[in-house]
């Protein structure tokens, strides 16, 4: 079955530049989307459409794709961007829609 | 702002049904397709599946049949069913609002992507 591979964990000091990324075959045909999901919360959508920012998100969050990787960037990372971010996509088919299996990014 | 809450049982014996309902308010249930979504302990999140008002559903291929999803559009409400419940099925189910969007770059195709959720429910398999 079709998956994402994100890296299980990133680690930033508050102010650096945070990337995750998400890998998939499919990704060069289909949108990448990213969620925030602080620790005992609900997943929050933060980009949307590869590189498009919902509104309240903050600008330092920023998307971007390339053949088979979807990248997420957090530029001036905080302490309160301390989460598990997950991508989400479909496959080809658009008959599996998965999710990576998550990072977890670190600010200290 | 359209919001979502789930409600159902803690906790379900093995073998038996899991059943969830999500109460949608702030918008009307038939005018968007309606995921649920479950999340292991410790573990990552599970798409397990979509309903349009109109009854058309998707479901994730892992659940083998297992999961039914249906709208009740008088009480803004959608439900899922989970039969034959295992330990592997415990749980945080959440719910969540689709979008259904054209793309502007392929002629007559659609994506669809989860943009708000539920705080989710914790369902516990054990006897």
């Amino acid at each position: 079955s079709y998956g994402l591979t994100q890296p299980p964990s990133v680690s930033v000091s508050p102010g650096q530049t945070a990337t995750i990324t998400c890998s998939g075959d499919a990704l060069p045909k289909r949108y990448a989307f990213w969620y925030q999901q602080r620790s005992g919360q609900a997943p929050v959508l933060v980009i949307y459409e590869d590189r498009k920012r919902p509104s309240g998100i903050p600008e330092r969050f920023s998307g971007s794709s390339s053949g088979t990787v979807a990248t997420l960037t957090i530029t001036g990372a905080q302490v309160e961007d301390e989460a598990d971010y997950y991508c989400y996509s479909t496959d080809s088919s658009d008959n599996n829609w998965v999710f990576g299996g998550g990072t977890k990014l670190t600010v200290l | 702002q359209v919001q979502l809450q789930e409600s159902g049982p803690g906790l379900v014996k093995p073998s038996e049904t899991l059943s969830l309902t999500c109460t949608v308010s702030g918008d009307s249930v038939s005018n968007y397709y309606w995921s649920w979504i479950r999340q292991p302990p410790g573990k990552g999140l599970e798409w397990l599946g979509y309903i349009y008002y109109t009854g058309n559903t998707k479901y994730n291929p892992s659940l083998k049949s297992r999961a039914a999803m249906s709208v009740d559009t008088s009480k803004n409400q959608f439900s899922l069913t989970l039969t034959s419940v295992t330990a592997a099925d415990t749980a945080v189910y959440f719910c969540a609002r689709v979008l259904r969007e054209r793309s502007t770059v392929t002629a007559n195709y659609f994506y669809y992507y989860m943009d708000v959720w539920g705080k989710g429910t914790s369902v516990t398999v054990s006897s």
